[in-house]
């Protein structure tokens, strides 16, 4: 990818749990997004985080970034069906460009 | 809140053919609009930075008389795919951001599935 590595690459799991994701970055960022993607769709933001954070929460999600380790987690708890999409982390390299990790593509079984 | 239209939602094409895809930022002036790729199952890949009023920036393998990108306006910029080809078949999608800076996130457009036969 551009930007790095996700992992997993895919994830399933069962309705009600929480899924994990984990995004790792190339350069120093002045912020990480997180995105989704439905399936043929465009991307939603779903939340950013700034360098100087360390955690932030937005309703069911949370969001780590820890620069030493050019890393960050999004976390879903309470998962639920309409939650499967494909997820994204993405940062910013020079003045605006936007670039992405490999995703991870998530199921929620019912 | 912002939003990035995009037309058409999905083209098909015989090869040699040119095929324009447009993405307008409905409700915002953005002056710089970003074009992507994705491939299926794969992640997006930034082809390149579209600027209003100047060439475009294209990102390291991105043939620029392939994908011809034109910025006209504040609220337009346009993606051609010239003499396209049935490896030129794939997700193109394009974002842009209502404020100067990246301390926001990013407004995507829905995407243009493009099948070339």
């Amino acid at each position: 990818s551009q930007q790095g590595e996700e992992d997993p690459q895919a994830l399933s799991i069962q309705e009600g749990e929480n899924a994990t994701m984990n995004c790792s970055y190339k350069t120093s960022i002045n912020n990480l997004q997180w995105y989704r993607q439905n399936s043929g769709r465009g991307l939603v933001h779903l939340i950013l985080i700034r360098s100087n954070e360390r955690e932030k929460h937005s309703g069911r999600l949370r969001v780590t970034l820890d620069t030493s380790k050019k890393s960050s987690s999004l976390l879903i708890t309470a998962s639920r069906a309409a939650d499967t999409a494909s997820y994204f982390c993405g940062s910013i390299q020079g003045a605006q460009k936007l670039v992405f990790g490999q995703g991870t593509r998530l199921t929620i079984n019912p | 809140g912002a939003v990035v239209s995009q037309h058409p939602s999905w083209v098909i094409c015989k090869s040699g053919t040119s095929v324009k895809i447009e993405c307008r930022s409905l409700d915002f002036q953005a002056t710089t609009m970003f074009w992507y790729r994705q491939f299926p199952k794969q992640s997006l890949m930034l082809m390149a930075t579209s600027n209003e009023g100047s060439k475009a920036t294209y990102e390291q393998g991105v043939e620029k008389d392939k994908f011809l990108i034109n910025h006209a306006s504040l609220t337009l910029s346009t993606l051609t795919v010239t003499s396209a080809h049935p490896e030129d078949s794939s997700f193109y999608i394009c974002s842009a951001t209502p404020l100067q800076g990246s301390t926001y996130g990013y407004t995507f457009g829905s995407g243009t599935r493009l099948t070339v036969v």
